[in-house]
């Protein structure tokens, strides 16, 4: 298995800041994972984040916004820019399982509140 | 496009009872089906697993059988205790690498 540490666990941040969320994996891996749960709805990625390249977006996210390093493949960083209430989240990372590529492995999130 | 259905919930049992929470998907292909589950207080965790038609992924007591021919990954437990109360995540694997596609989740709520 992969423990994934996510800092800060939590946080309540005012309008119009930015907020940088770590993730620590014990392992190398590839591909890294970064997620949004929003208050009582479902999972949605954000980017996947790739060492030595630029995260790639999905659909109704942008790197202006969700700015992600990735300087080594056991860390990553996501930034939630220019803060809005509308940002409230939990915001998880995610790694696949090293050698296999069916099972994913989350941090416990970090619980961000904007207000 | 790819996507999940999850029953809503929240679902309330008393213990000892069975188990049964529904979950439908539409993909592309043949992705690999989950449950995950997340635990009051904890991240999520993957619960069981099924990465083709008519596998059956089980852990923990719980079981779901990966149906092609309804688009199902129901997710049943014979006899749930108090210790399941959690929320249940049905989700597939959109393509290679995990990118995943999760349900709303499901809330149990298991009564003493």
């Amino acid at each position: 298995s992969a423990v994934i540490s996510q800092k800060p666990s939590r946080d309540i941040c005012q309008r119009g800041t930015s907020l940088t969320i770590q993730c620590q994996v014990d392992s190398q891996v590839t591909m890294m994972f970064w997620y949004r749960q929003q208050p009582g709805q479902s999972l949605t990625l954000i980017a996947t984040a790739n060492q030595g390249s630029e995260a790639t977006y999905e659909s109704g996210f942008v790197i202006d916004k969700f700015p992600i390093s990735r300087p080594n493949l056991t860390f990553s960083t996501l930034t939630v820019s220019n803060m809005s209430p509308e940002d409230s989240s939990i915001y998880l990372c995610s790694v696949e399982r090293p050698g296999a590529y069916t099972e994913a492995f989350f941090g416990q999130g970090t619980r961000l509140t904007v207000v | 496009g790819n996507s999940v259905t999850q029953m809503e919930g929240p679902v309330t049992l008393s213990e000892e009872a069975f188990l049964t929470i529904n979950c439908t998907y539409t993909a592309t292909g043949y992705p690999s089906l989950f449950w995950y589950v997340q635990y009051p207080g904890e991240g999520l965790q993957l619960l069981l697993k099924a990465t083709k038609a008519d596998d059956k992924g089980s852990n923990k007591g719980f079981e779901a059988t990966y149906r092609k021919e309804t688009t199902s990954f129901h997710l049943e437990k014979g006899s749930v205790q108090v210790s399941d109360s959690a929320v249940y995540f049905c989700a597939l694997e959109r393509e290679y690498g995990n990118k995943l596609v999760f349900g709303a989740g499901t809330i149990l709520r298991v009564k003493s």
